[in-house]
């Protein structure tokens, strides 16, 4: 099965500051998806990016994927203490033509200090 | 914004019990999905379901484990004769069908197998 694997496991900025958090996988995908999760509850959708796309944006998000390397980036500019979260990378397999069976990695989470 | 529903939010049990988790998916949403989390670990996925039967599932979701659509809005996890590594978070998401579709996910139903 295929499983993304972030890196680093935990991130500790100063508010204001940018966040990169990175994604390596093992076989070809579909598409992946970042989510974002708060202590103790569930699991936020950030943003999708196809095999096809190099690069997507959402208000201060910035996501690449590099399909060569097997590779995906979140950065989240100007970071606010209200980002402290855990961040997930799930990619869905480029076989499963119907299943869209995600599978996450361990997360990195990340510390915005005020 | 529709979401996915899970109730209990928090169930304590003891070993050995049946425990019945539900679920209400986004209405139009074809694809469900149970994934779990044990406390400090990474997002597991057991299993998808689609058209009335399961679609994959994962080495954990053994016969301990079974999934139901009951009726046209609920979808439920029962895990049978349940032991203490069972208390984890369960998660339960649903997608519309096709790959490239984001996958919501429901709150959680916190289980604790005392």
């Amino acid at each position: 099965s295929q499983q993304g694997e972030e890196d680093p496991q935990a991130l500790s900025i100063q508010e204001g500051e940018n966040a990169t958090m990175n994604c390596s996988y093992k076989t070809s995908i579909n598409n992946l998806q970042w989510y974002r999760q708060n202590s103790g509850r569930g699991l936020v959708h950030l943003i999708l990016i196809r095999s096809n796309e190099r690069e997507k944006h959402s208000g201060r998000l910035r996501v690449t994927l590099d399909t060569s390397k097997k590779s995906s980036s979140l950065l989240i500019t100007a970071s606010r203490a209200a980002d402290t979260a855990s961040y997930f990378c799930a990619t869905a397999t480029q076989y499963s033509p119907l299943n869209n069976d995600m599978r996450f990695g361990a997360g990195t989470r990340l510390t915005v200090k005020p | 914004e529709p979401e996915v529903t899970q109730t209990p939010s928090h169930q304590v049990t003891q070993m050995g019990q049946e425990v019945i988790l539900r679920c209400v998916p986004i209405s139009n949403h074809l694809y469900f999905y149970w994934y779990r989390q044990i406390l400090g670990q990474k997002v597991e996925f057991l299993v998808s379901f689609y058209n009335n039967e399961i679609s994959e599932k994962s080495e954990i979701f053994d016969d301990q484990f079974s999934v139901e659509r009951p009726d046209g809005s609920n979808f439920t996890l029962k895990i049978r004769s349940t032991k203490l590594e069972d208390s984890a978070m369960y998660f339960c998401a649903s997608s519309g069908i096709g790959l490239g579709n984001t996958i919501y996910f429901g709150e959680g139903s916190w289980l604790t197998v005392v």
